[in-house]
């Protein structure tokens, strides 16, 4: 089985601080990750994703993640906040190769983020 | 390059009315999925489709859901009767290899 943890509800950070919402994954084998953000009334839009390889991914709008294979952690970071920022982010984890399993990713509760001018 | 496109964006109903939502994936994506987003919740898996197949579908309430993906291009999910319940956001995702590229949404509000 897979899981996903976003262990806090809400993020809340000043404008130009640096910004990290937390993600930890259970999955059987290896991973893929993946994080998303949601603005009011829109669906998720891709921001990027683990597969392999570097394990510091960056991706849209100046995020990037680390994946921390001993910790099983894939926290979503930015060095400077922008009140535009303030949105829903989700992380998903899906198993590489599941056996018996499914292909589809499990999603987080989500975080919300909140920058403060 | 267009995105995965669903209509309505959003509906009011009354309960025990049909409704219909739509989806359009992204060009040359296999497969297709319809999730269910609750208020302040991830999004949930009703269905996969890979091409015309439904290979993942036991999430979905057979009992009033419905989908459909006859030429495996664009799809349907339908409810019949709807619910009070059923209010929600109805999410439609395509992917080709690995990322999932979600649509708008679709805000269902049932009276």
């Amino acid at each position: 089985a897979q899981s996903v943890a976003q262990p806090e509800d809400q993020v809340n950070v000043a404008e130009g601080n640096p910004l990290t919402v937390k993600c930890t994954y259970s999955v059987s084998g290896n991973p893929y990750l993946f994080w998303y953000v949601q603005y009011p009334n829109r669906g998720l839009q891709f921001l990027l994703k683990y597969i392999t390889g570097d394990n510091l991914v960056k991706g849209s709008y100046g995020f990037e993640a680390e994946f921390n294979k001993s910790q099983t952690s894939f926290h979503l970071k930015k060095p400077s906040a922008l009140v535009s920022d303030s949105a829903l982010y989700f992380c998903a984890v899906r198993d590489i190769a599941p056996r018996g399993g499914s292909y589809i990713p499990t999603f987080g509760r989500g975080t919300s983020l909140i920058v403060h001018p | 390059e267009a995105g995965v496109v669903q209509s309505p964006r959003y509906k009011i109903i009354e309960k025990k009315q049909p409704v219909a939502f739509w989806c359009n994936p992204i060009s040359g994506h296999n497969t297709l999925y319809w999730y269910l987003q609750n208020l302040g919740q991830g999004p949930e898996l009703l269905i996969r489709y890979e091409n015309e197949e439904a290979v993942d579908d036991s999430q979905l309430p057979k009992d009033r859901f419905s989908a459909e993906r006859l030429k495996g291009v664009d799809s349907t999910l339908k409810i019949q009767p709807a619910e009070l319940g059923d209010s929600a956001v109805y999410l439609c995702a395509s992917s080709g290899e690995v990322t999932q590229y979600f649509g708008p949404g679709t805000r269902l509000l049932v009276l």
